[in-house]
């Protein structure tokens, strides 16, 4: 399977600043890539897919780049309503794999 | 609007069955590309993905649960069924159902939405 790492495991950032999440997953997967974002109690949101379209109604903030095996997630004003995990997922190969969560806080 | 929502038991013991239901609305699973997924999530941990079914009946499994797991579902309910067998303490997890589709011959998108989770827990 393939194997998704993210890093890193815990990003602290103050408010109005720039959050950068990474995912490299152990096999190319061409943009066939997706980004979540899970608060805390909630289920999962859906943010980007295809590795740089944003959702519907995702806030522009937030911004997906990156094909292959490296990915980055850019947040671009971090604000405090951002408190959350964030999960990289690919969807080029079976069984559809999540790498471990990147937990973004406010500082 | 779509939604789904998953429910079934809270606790089941070790070695027992677990069934669970995902009831959606706002989309047919017979709609051509259409798909249903379950994912869980233990306490505090990652996100796994477990199965699914598509609009032509078509099942797909993790290929480490694979011997475990039962996908099923009722168009006409608008529901997939989930039936996990011999449970153990560390299949204990939020049991999340979210919609997808194929983008492409035989290529599963992106997981958008989801229901809100049941959490079960395994225990004697």
């Amino acid at each position: 399977e393939v194997v998704l790492t993210q890093s890193p495991a815990t990003l602290s950032v103050s408010p109005g600043k720039r959050a950068t999440l990474s995912c490299w997953t152990s096999q190319s997967i061409s943009s066939n890539l997706a980004w979540y974002q899970q608060k805390p109690g909630q289920a999962p949101r859906l943010l980007i897919y295809g590795a740089s379209t944003r959702a519907t109604g995702i806030p522009a903030r937030f911004s997906g780049s990156g094909s292959g095996t490296e990915f980055t997630l850019t947040i671009s004003s971090l604000q405090s309503e951002d408190l959350a995990v964030y999960y990289c997922q690919q969807y080029n190969n079976w069984p559809e794999t999540f790498g471990q969560g990147t937990k973004v806080e406010i500082k | 609007q779509v939604t789904l929502r998953e429910s079934g038991p809270a606790l089941v013991k070790p070695t027992q069955t677990l069934t669970l239901t995902c009831t959606f609305s706002g989309f047919s699973l017979s709609t051509n590309r259409m798909c249903v997924s379950w994912i869980r999530q233990p306490p505090g941990k990652a996100l796994e993905w477990l199965a699914l079914i598509d609009w032509d009946d078509d099942k797909y499994f993790s290929p480490f649960l694979r011997s475990r797991l039962t996908i099923s579902k009722d168009t006409s309910k608008n529901q997939v069924v989930l039936i996990m067998t011999n449970m153990d303490p560390g299949d204990t997890a939020t049991y999340y159902c979210a919609r997808t589709e194929f983008i492409a011959a035989r290529l599963v998108g992106w997981f958008d939405p989801w229901g809100q989770g049941t959490l079960v827990t395994v225990s004697s």
